[in-house]
């Protein structure tokens, strides 16, 4: 299986800029998702292809990286932002990252 | 707009078999890849396989010898069978839609949460 790493929390102010990464145990060329998962809800995708926007997602999000390291950046933070962000892997067999928290101070 | 809604029982002995069903409106099953993925209390996230438009199935390794995926293509259904279940198998449960075999997947259902306990 292919393993991400994500760190587990995150705390930032709004109207500051905010990357999360994800780093996997081989490389996934750009086959890298990011979803936003808010409490009691179901995950919403933001980022395809390591740095594709889905449609009506905010510009304020945007992806980057290759092989195994990956980058979700928020800039500028909103306070809607507070939410678990998830990587995916579809390289092969999918996997996820264990998702990093994102508090707003 | 494609909606998927998942639907079973809350609550499954040990040993027992769960089974889900996703209802899909807005967008036919015989197009496109269908899959379930769950996700464990404390978060972990863990894929479990997909059913595509053609009826193909392809399954987490972990999982091939207890998961079953089917569809109803005139329900516009599919469906997800995992035998033997123990304590472990609790999570929340997602069926989820991907224009590509892995993903990404980019229609979600509600989830519906199963507990696995006697």
């Amino acid at each position: 299986d292919t393993v991400l790493t994500q760190s587990p929390a995150l705390a930032v102010s709004p109207g500051e800029r905010v990357t999360i990464s994800c780093r996997a145990s081989e490389s996934v060329s750009t086959g890298m998702h990011w979803y936003q998962q808010k409490p009691g809800q179901q995950p919403k995708l933001l980022i395809y292809g390591a740095s594709n926007l889905e449609s009506g997602v905010p510009a304020r999000f945007s992806g980057s990286g290759s092989g195994t390291d990956f980058t979700l950046t928020i800039d500028p933070v909103e306070a809607d932002d507070t939410a678990t962000y998830f990587c995916q892997q579809s390289w092969n067999d999918p996997t996820f990252g264990g998702g990093t928290k994102l508090e707003l101070k | 707009e494609v909606q998927l809604q998942e639907s079973g029982p809350g609550l499954v002995k040990p040993s027992q078999s769960l089974s889900l069903t996703c209802s899909v409106t807005g967008y036919s099953i015989t197009s496109n890849y269908w899959g379930w993925i769950r996700k464990f209390p404390g978060n972990k996230m863990e894929w479990m396989g997909y059913i595509s438009y053609s009826g193909s199935t392809s399954y987490n390794p972990s999982l091939k010898s207890r998961i079953s995926i089917t569809r109803d293509t005139s329900k516009n259904q599919f469906f997800l069978q995992l035998n033997s279940v123990t304590t472990e198998d609790t999570a929340t449960y997602y069926c989820a839609s991907a224009y590509v075999y892995y993903g990404p997947y980019g229609y979600w259902g509600q989830g519906v949460m199963v507990t696995v306990s006697s």
